[in-house]
């Protein structure tokens, strides 16, 4: 069971705005640290979207964004292309009891 | 570009060992503040990490799997591996390997480490 929740779908129109959220607690995202996002295509591995709450490695288009405030993680898709449906999970590090990286409960991202 | 390529068995018998591989080309294992990790995704499900390594040997494994994993790493030919003893059904998944990058490095240690490149995936099934 993850100590980082996502919604489990959200979805949108070609060029809406859609935002996925990541809810931690105060061992993990609330302690102060980073989060990063990957994407899931499907039948793919993973690929590194956003590291450190909001930067983007190079090669991933500036429609991807990140935030964090508190406890909360944000990543915002804009402009939104079929492309872009697949699944994306948060990642941080919690410093609990069982201290681990840990993975959010992933989120399916659907154009209609 | 760096490359991490999984191998292994992709069938496994109730009661026994899990075994993996992750060769690493165009890059090398030995590499400062890197760590060499595991993760694994059950079908249709979330990702679960498993553990890591770093090149001189200290690991680091998620609690719920600690009693039964172990990391390795073999230097001299740019790969690590990942062993899963007394697997159950409830281990079948696709297992990745992946690079773990620190955001940032102090004087004394790394911090908030994200996975910058992964394999493709190698799908392990516990069966009889």
């Amino acid at each position: 069971q993850s100590v980082l929740t996502q919604p489990p779908s959200v979805s949108g129109a070609p060029g809406q705005r859609v935002t996925i959220s990541c809810t931690g607690s105060s061992s993990n995202i609330g302690a102060g640290h980073d989060v990063h996002w990957y994407q899931q295509l499907p039948g793919a591995a993973p690929k590194l979207l956003i590291f450190g709450n909001s930067n983007r490695p190079s090669g991933v288009p500036d429609r991807f964004s990140g935030s964090k405030s508190g406890t909360s993680a944000s990543l915002a898709i804009t402009g939104l292309q079929a492309e872009d449906e697949a699944d994306y999970y948060c990642q941080s590090y919690d410093s609990s009891l069982s201290a681990s990286k840990v993975f959010g409960t992933g989120t399916k991202v659907t154009v209609l | 570009q760096l490359r991490l390529q999984e191998s292994g068995p992709g069938l496994v018998k109730p009661s026994e060992t899990l075994s993996l591989t992750c060769t690493v080309s165009g890059g090398s294992i030995f590499s400062s503040n890197y760590y060499w990790g595991w993760i694994r995704q059950p079908p249709g499900k979330g990702l679960e990490y498993i553990g890591n390594i770093y090149y001189r040997g200290s690991t680091s494994y998620n609690p719920s799997l600690k009693s039964r994993v172990t990391i390795s790493v073999d230097t001299s030919k740019d790969r690590f591996s990942l062993r899963l003893s007394s697997v159950t059904a409830a281990d079948t998944a696709v297992y990745y390997c992946a690079r773990e990058k620190p955001r940032y490095c102090s004087t004394t240690n790394c911090y908030n480490y994200y996975f910058d490149s992964w394999g493709q995936g190698a799908l392990v099934s516990v069966s009889s």
